[in-house]
């Protein structure tokens, strides 16, 4: 157990939807990551964040957004869902110090039909 | 961005048999870490290394940071070493490789 909590696992939603995934950090950790696993692909970076700011951005399309509340949690929303966004969503966290090891979530799978 | 090549892609192997797996990445990086995706997609963290040498078990991992390379080496591999390994090279944001798929035979 990472210690990453995200939620749900599954979901299955149709085009046009919206959705939200949730993730709890390690206790601790100030930095969350985002990343998007299709079939059979790599892992792309989304974003990140640190202590509630935007610290780094990838390629996060603009129908998705992402925020870090004062609880340190975060929250993925993607909107206007398309079949390919059916895809493992991972979420990570790390604290950030010296050792920046990075912990991920088991991940929330998204079908989109 | 830092740019990561993993080889090789694929690799297939025979229980018992040893293995290296390579990560090269493009620009100087303070963290460097190696995972494993098991089948049911879970991603395992097997080493954090930046530099140095480290071992766990059957596994251990190298890195050169001053030529920008990483080795992880699997020995006496098992069935359950299965999967696809991932290296990440990064400063702030995490970058991974493409990934080595590897599948041991019984």
């Amino acid at each position: 157990d990472s210690g990453v909590t995200q939620t749900p696992k599954h979901l299955i939603t149709a085009t046009g939807q919206r959705v939200t995934l949730r993730c709890s950090p390690r206790s601790g950790d100030l930095s969350v990551y985002w990343y998007q696993q299709s079939l059979d692909q790599g892992l792309q970076f989304l974003i990140q964040y640190y202590n509630g700011e935007e610290r780094a951005k990838g390629n996060i399309l603009e129908r998705f957004s992402a925020q870090q509340f004062p609880d340190l949690h975060s929250e993925l929303n993607l909107s206007s869902l398309e079949l390919g966004d059916s895809a493992l969503y991972f979420c990570a966290s790390s604290s950030m110090t010296a050792g920046n090891t990075i912990y991920f979530g088991e991940g929330s799978w998204l079908t989109v039909v | 961005g830092i740019q990561v090549e993993q080889s090789p892609p694929d690799l297939i192997l025979q229980e018992g048999a040893n293995s290296t797996l390579r990560c090269n990445f493009s620009d100087s990086v303070n963290n460097l870490q190696w995972f494993h995706q098991n089948p049911w997609g879970q991603l395992i963290n097997l080493f954090y290394i930046p530099s140095g040498t480290k071992q766990n078990g059957r596994l251990s991992a190298t890195t050169v940071a001053t030529e920008r390379y990483s080795l992880l080496y699997i020995s006496s591999s098992q069935t359950t070493d299965s999967g696809v390994y991932f290296c990440a090279a990064y400063n702030n944001d995490m970058r991974f490789g493409a990934g080595t798929r590897l599948t041991v035979k019984p």
